[in-house]
């Protein structure tokens, strides 16, 4: 395995379900972000962990719930979507030293739609 | 509010021209500039870095930043079809990206 592999590819979900989407890095890194991307928007941050630690939380709906239980897995739960949270949710990682972060790489993204 | 600006496009460039593609930010303090490139489809792909003022060459990217006029680019010489894809500048801002919404670049044979 190499880089950043992010599970499901695609997920078709009613907005009264729960799922998980799940994010594994290979690449030694120690910050993993969640991005959520819609057509024609810039990419939204959503949430980061630096270190094991949520540094940020942007606004982001309770619906949606971040975990991270390791410097390599990332997961978001979702329940009760609604339709407006279809997107491409996208999975980062990066290295933090000195306070100071390199250059993100992503995975593959999810392409969640809601109905 | 920390913002990246790009021109959404479609910009049309001849397969073997030159494409060059333009960016502003807003913070002054930013330190780390890249450049991606995101096919259809697919996620965001790390082209360039680039942290001082000039350019900085890799193959046929070249990647020009300008602190001052707040500005930076990316030159892709001897473009190919496969070039066609969208180009997200990204600025960083400590652990933050701050993502402009991309240009989309069509490479004609």
């Amino acid at each position: 395995e190499t880089g950043v592999t992010q599970t499901p590819r695609h997920l078709v979900m009613g907005m009264t379900n729960k799922k998980s989407l799940k994010c594994e890095q290979h690449l030694g890194h120690n910050a993993m972000y969640w991005y959520k991307q819609s057509a024609k928007k810039p990419l939204e941050l959503m949430f980061v962990y630096s270190l094991e630690e949520r540094i940020e939380n942007n606004s982001v709906p309770s619906r949606f719930s971040p975990e991270c239980p390791n410097s390599s897995h990332l997961f978001l739960h979702l329940h009760t979507l609604q339709p407006e949270d279809s997107a491409l949710y996208l999975c980062a990682s990066s290295q933090v030293f000195g306070g100071r972060y390199t250059e993100a790489f992503f995975g593959q993204g999810t392409r969640l739609t809601v109905v | 509010q920390k913002e990246v600006e790009q021109n959404s496009g479609p910009l049309s460039v001849p397969e073997g021209a030159i494409a060059s593609l333009n960016c502003t930010y807003s913070d002054r303090v930013s330190q780390s500039f890249f450049w991606y490139r995101q096919y259809s489809g697919k996620s965001p792909e790390l082209i360039m870095s680039i942290y001082s003022n000039g350019d900085k060459e890799d193959g046929r990217f070249t990647a020009q930043l300008n602190k001052a006029s707040q500005y930076v680019s990316l030159l892709i010489r001897d473009s190919q079809p496969s070039d066609s894809a969208t180009y997200l500048c990204a600025v960083r801002n400590n652990y933050q990206l701050i993502w402009g919404a991309g240009t989309k670049l069509i490479i004609k044979p």
